[in-house]
């Protein structure tokens, strides 16, 4: 089975601080992974994901994560955060050696809220 | 840009109502799914599809059913509401099958069991 923990329902950062939101992950064979964030009244969008080669991923709006195997974590990170970075952050898992390696499992989310 | 479209906005249902979502997708894709979030719980999936006809239970399937006539199109079925299925559902669709695919969201339905 696969599965995603985000340790922490709230992040609070000041504007220009680095940000980072944890996740990590359980899967039993190798794993696809994923951020998306969900902004107030709209759906999720795309940030980022892991799928081999290079640990570090960057993504949107100057978004990146770094993949570690040996901690099974995907945490995302910013070196400078705006306020409209605030939303609802998921980390999300396929275990591609599962039998349905469509299926993706969602983390229980974070909420960033960084301050002006 | 691929659209997923989710019907409704809100819905209010009452209990032993029958219930349908529906989603349509316009990038002729092969999979699609349905979610719902939950305060604290995350997006748990119900149910996906990875062809017409063809249906797979998710994490959380009691309670549901779904239809893909068409590729575009993905229903979700309250066979009867009940109020512990209050929450927001969100739809989505990827394409592929060798799972790095992104998936792409609806913007949800917020679905009231009264």
């Amino acid at each position: 089975a696969q599965s995603v923990a985000q340790p922490e329902d709230q992040v609070n950062v000041a504007e220009g601080n680095p940000l980072t939101v944890k996740c990590t992950y359980s899967v039993s064979g190798n794993p696809y992974l994923f951020w998306y964030v969900q902004y107030p009244n709209r759906g999720l969008q795309f940030l980022l994901k892991y799928i081999t080669g290079d640990n570090l991923v960057k993504g949107s709006y100057g978004f990146e994560a770094e993949f570690n195997k040996s901690q099974t974590s995907f945490h995302l990170k910013k070196p400078s955060a705006l306020v409209s970075d605030s939303a609802l952050y998921f980390c999300a898992v396929r275990d591609i050696s599962s039998g349905s390696a469509r299926q993706l499992t969602f983390g229980s989310g974070t909420q960033l809220t960084v301050l002006p | 840009d691929v659209k997923v479209t989710q019907s409704s906005r809100y819905l209010v249902k009452r209990t032993g109502e029958k219930v349908f979502l529906e989603c349509v997708q316009d990038m002729d894709h092969e999979n699609m799914f349905w979610y719902r979030q939950d305060p604290g719980l995350g997006l748990r999936l119900i149910y996906f599809s990875y062809d017409v006809k063809m249906k797979e239970k998710g994490d959380i399937p009691e309670g549901y059913s779904v239809s893909r006539e068409k590729k575009e199109r993905f229903s979700l079925i309250l066979e009867s509401a009940s109020t512990n299925q209050t929450s927001m559902y969100l739809c989505a669709s990827s394409p592929g099958q060798g799972g790095s695919e992104k998936l792409f969201f609806g913007s949800g339905t917020q679905l009231s069991v009264l």
